[in-house]
């Protein structure tokens, strides 16, 4: 158990919905970063909070979007949803801006868009 | 355009041998490497990591080798476990970059 939790573990949504993935990092961690994992890709970064502010953004689409807030949980906001949606999202959270294996990762959401 | 690359979707070995695991990548730039291991249900956890100045990295029953000038490198475990099958990523970044780029994996089955 890495002490990140992310719910819901899984999501099942139709095309155009909105949906909301929520991340509790490890206590003490400042930062969260967030990955989707589509079908037989590696782990695609999309975003990185730190103590509530954001500090880096990878392939995160227009579509999307996050926040960290004052008690450290971290939401992802996916919307306007189109099939190719349809991956596991991870996410980690670190002490700091640590080097990748500072990150922790969670047991992910997996998310069907139908 | 992948930047890192596991050309290998699986591998299959015989508990006590050795499993190789291999990982290319395209940007020069980058000087940090990892691996990264993950079981069915549960996120990925840190194996093993090397930097660009070092061509090896030892840690217990798992080495990794780093060939800069071919842009490649390893993962060795030896001897292998059944404990070991898993998806094992390959993921690079710069040594003070937010930005990591991961391979798709490799599925690794350690047969008894």
């Amino acid at each position: 158990d890495s002490g990140v939790t992310q719910t819901p573990k899984h999501l099942i949504t139709a095309t155009g919905q909105r949906v909301t993935l929520r991340c509790s990092p490890r206590s003490g961690d400042l930062s969260v970063y967030w990955y989707q994992q589509s079908l037989d890709q590696g782990l695609q970064f999309l975003i990185q909070y730190y103590n509530g502010e954001e500090r880096a953004k990878g392939n995160i689409l227009e579509r999307f979007s996050a926040q960290q807030f004052p008690d450290l949980h971290s939401e992802l906001n996916l919307s306007s949803l189109e099939l190719g949606d349809s991956a596991l999202y991870f996410c980690a959270s670190s002490v700091n801006q640590g080097r990748v294996n500072e990150q922790f990762f969670g047991p992910g959401t997996r998310l069907t868009v139908l | 355009d992948q930047q890192v690359k596991q050309n290998s979707p699986s591998l299959s070995v015989q508990e006590g041998r050795i499993s190789i695991l291999n990982c290319d990548y395209t940007n020069s730039m980058f000087d940090y490497f990892l691996w990264y291991k993950k079981y069915p249900a549960e996120g990925p956890t840190f194996l093993i990591s090397i930097s660009s100045i070092k061509d090896k990295n030892e840690d217990g029953r798992f080495t990794v080798f780093l060939n800069k000038s071919a842009k490649h490198l390893s993962l060795h475990i030896v001897p292998s476990q059944p404990g070991d099958s898993a998806v094992y990523f390959c993921a690079a970044s710069f040594f003070y970059g937010q930005n990591f780029v991961f391979g798709p994996g490799t599925r690794l089955s350690v047969l008894p």
